[in-house]
């Protein structure tokens, strides 16, 4: 059964740094390329980041370009996102997502992050 | 960035009725591999999104075959040929031709 759990969500002040976890499994992890979405209070979904399954490869939104960087660890079955510079606009719940035919197949639970002072 | 319209935005259905979401997109979703990848997500209340429909018209293993999808180029449908208690929430349409993969502004279905 694949599994995604995320963790590492948390209360952080403006201009802080947080760095999401993501843990796989029931699937062969450097198979699939991997993304970050995320989805404010009351609000829609917003594509952040993704992977390719190598790592060599990474796409941004603009929003988080030169903030955040996503990262994987194939050996750990393990995917990450480093976020820096927060601001109250990346208030969300992260999810941490497979991609499989341009899509997204399966999504984790998600983690809270909360831009706050 | 694509911009995906859906409509309606709210949807009351009674028991056993169909349903259908339009989604459009401000640009052709043709991928340059010939593949069109339009997808839709059924997100419950208190729940993760759960993928319902990818390429347009493949449904994934455990979706129920009264969800289909239809549509090409920037105009999409997702249609539930009787609706369930269980439909109740908000569905997304989602482009992933382009990077940024986009998505709809959402779909409340509920019961009347």
């Amino acid at each position: 059964e694949v599994q995604l759990v995320e963790s590492g969500g948390d209360l952080v002040q403006p201009g802080g740094s947080l760095r999401l976890s993501c843990a796989a499994s029931g699937f062969t992890f450097s198979g699939y390329w991997m993304g970050w979405f995320r989805q404010a209070p009351g609000r829609g979904l917003e594509c952040v980041a993704s992977v390719r399954r190598d790592g060599n490869e990474k796409l941004y939104v603009d929003s988080v370009k030169g903030r955040f960087t996503i990262s994987r660890d194939n050996a750990k079955d393990s995917l990450y996102l480093q976020m820096n510079s927060l601001r109250a606009g990346d208030s969300a719940v992260y999810y941490c997502a497979r991609l499989d035919w341009n899509s997204l197949d399966y999504w984790g639970q998600g983690t809270p992050v909360t831009v706050s002072s | 960035d694509v911009v995906m319209t859906q409509s309606p935005l709210s949807l009351p259905v009674t028991l056993g009725q169909p349903a259908s979401i339009s989604c459009r997109s401000s640009q052709s979703l043709v991928n340059s591999d010939g593949n069109t990848y339009l997808s839709w997500f059924q997100q419950r209340p208190g729940q993760s999104p759960r993928r319902l429909i990818y390429k347009v018209s493949n449904r994934d293993s455990g979706v129920p075959d009264r969800f289909s999808g239809s549509g090409s180029g920037t105009d999409f449908t997702l249609k539930i040929s009787r609706v369930e208690a269980e439909d109740v929430g908000v569905y997304y349409c989602m482009q992933g031709a382009h990077w940024p993969f986009t998505f709809g502004q959402g779909t409340k279905l509920e019961i009347k």
